[in-house]
């Protein structure tokens, strides 16, 4: 089974508006977790990480949120852009360095 | 378990060598992806094969090779290796040639001294 779940394979937001990606996983000893975009054709990109000890993290118009209770992690982009339209992959990390990817979700920002 | 192997799961060898990774993809999968994780430059794509074909080229480098089997696993072979090569090595695999959806293996470390 998969450790790392993102259960919605796509999402439609408006441009301006807020998306939200989520992700849930499954083991609790996980380090931290990253967030990675992907364009087609290219392998994916870093976006942001966050510390399991920490339950928020921001950068810009992207923040990273944590809710070890619940393991779910999500992520938001606010404003949405078009070229926000991307794969995003969400990943989780153990203490050993090893790296487990959920299945990606397409976000499109409609203009 | 995503449904996607990787073997061996950890690999250590010298400078100079050379090694041979193996992705066997989900069953039904079409599309392999090969991916390079270092500490330095995140996670990069190496390289795409669909249905024994080789499909999309990203950063990899010429001493490294890639190849999928007509019973769909694939080989990442990498020569002349470097210290800078040591990573995790990731390969995922879809349905398609563009599915977004893809199902990562559990990755194989590689460390070269």
């Amino acid at each position: 089974d998969q450790q790392v779940k993102q259960n919605s394979p796509s999402l439609s937001v408006q441009e301006g508006r807020i998306s939200i990606l989520n992700c849930d996983y499954t083991n609790s000893m996980f380090d931290y977790f990253l967030w990675y975009k992907k364009y087609p054709a290219e392998g994916p990109t870093f976006l942001i990480s966050i510390s399991s000890i920490k339950d928020k993290n921001e950068d810009g118009r992207f923040t990273v949120f944590l809710n070890k209770s619940a393991k779910h992690l999500s992520l938001h982009i606010v404003p949405s852009q078009p070229g926000d339209s991307a794969v995003y992959f969400c990943a989780a990390v153990t203490g050993a360095n090893n790296l487990f990817f959920g299945t990606g979700t397409r976000l499109t920002v409609i203009p | 378990d995503s449904g996607v192997t990787q073997t061996p799961k950890h690999l250590i060898t010298a400078t100079g060598q050379r090694v041979t990774l193996r992705c066997s993809p989900r069953s039904g999968d079409l599309s392999v992806y090969w991916y390079q994780q270092s500490l330095d430059q995140g996670l990069q794509f190496l390289i795409q094969y669909y249905n024994g074909e080789e499909r999309a080229k990203g950063n990899i480098l010429e001493r490294f090779s890639a190849q999928q089997f007509p019973d769909l696993h694939s080989e990442l072979n990498l020569s002349s290796l470097e210290l800078g090569d040591s990573a995790l090595y990731f390969c995922a695999s879809s349905v398609s040639i563009s599915t977004d959806t893809q199902y990562f293996g559990p990755g194989t470390r590689l460390t070269v001294l």
